[in-house]
């Protein structure tokens, strides 16, 4: 079975400053999708970022990127120019097919002004 | 505006009171499906549905009933709710297709005493 490991349960930053999350999963597949997701105090997920896994460059987003290391089955989020409205609860998700999407247990970020 | 609904947003009951909520979606998608989300466990799938009048059990169904009569609509029900449901419960919905990303309802917060 598929399983997501995100084993930093906080972290802070100071603002302006980077940080990254980090996740790792497990799966027998070559071919699935793996996702960010951020989840504001009001409770709404929110896509923040997607990679497929076939393909090598990693995604952007403005200040958002992730590090994927396939081989290592290693999927970060790295948030650059931190600011206030990036604290949230941060789920890290994989995917292969449509049946479900397969979580870890967050991390919360906090944003130190 | 695109988007999936959810009904209560916030419900307080009692152990043994049936109840229902509701998930609706207006992006004509075949594919919803009922997570549950607990502290230090991230968010866990109860049941999905990839189409009218198909069901499946997700990881965590003991003690939840779907039904997916018109496509649009996916109501989660209790029959008989224990304090061990209390949670805080999305829908989320998407086409069928490994491409697509799932569109995520505002959560419910139910609380069973």
């Amino acid at each position: 079975a598929q399983t997501v490991t995100q084993s930093q349960p906080e972290m802070s930053v100071q603002e302006a400053e980077t940080v990254t999350l980090s996740c790792t999963y497990d799966t027998s597949e070559s071919d699935y999708y793996l996702f960010w997701y951020k989840q504001p105090p009001s409770r709404q997920m929110i896509l923040v970022i997607r990679q497929e896994a076939y393909k090598q460059q990693n995604a952007t987003e403005n200040r958002f990127s992730v590090n994927f290391q396939k081989a290592a089955k290693s999927f970060s989020l790295k948030i650059s120019d931190s600011q206030l409205g990036d604290a949230a609860m941060y789920f890290c998700a994989y995917n292969f097919g449509n049946e479900k999407l397969t979580f870890g247990t967050g991390t919360r970020l906090t944003i130190i002004p | 505006e695109a988007q999936v609904t959810q009904n209560p947003r916030y419900l307080i009951t009692v152990t043994g009171k049936k109840l229902t909520v509701t998930c609706s979606q207006n992006m004509n998608h075949e594919y919803m499906s009922w997570y549950r989300q607990d502290p230090g466990l991230g968010l866990r799938q109860i049941y999905y549905s990839m189409n009218v009048e198909v069901t499946d059990k997700g990881d965590v169904p003991e003690g939840y009933k779907v039904s997916r009569k018109e496509k649009r609509n996916f109501p989660l029900i209790l029959e008989s709710p224990s304090p061990n449901q209390t949670s805080l419960y999305f829908c989320a919905s998407s086409r069928v297709g490994r491409t697509d990303t799932q569109y995520f309802g505002p959560g419910t917060r139910l609380t069973v005493l």
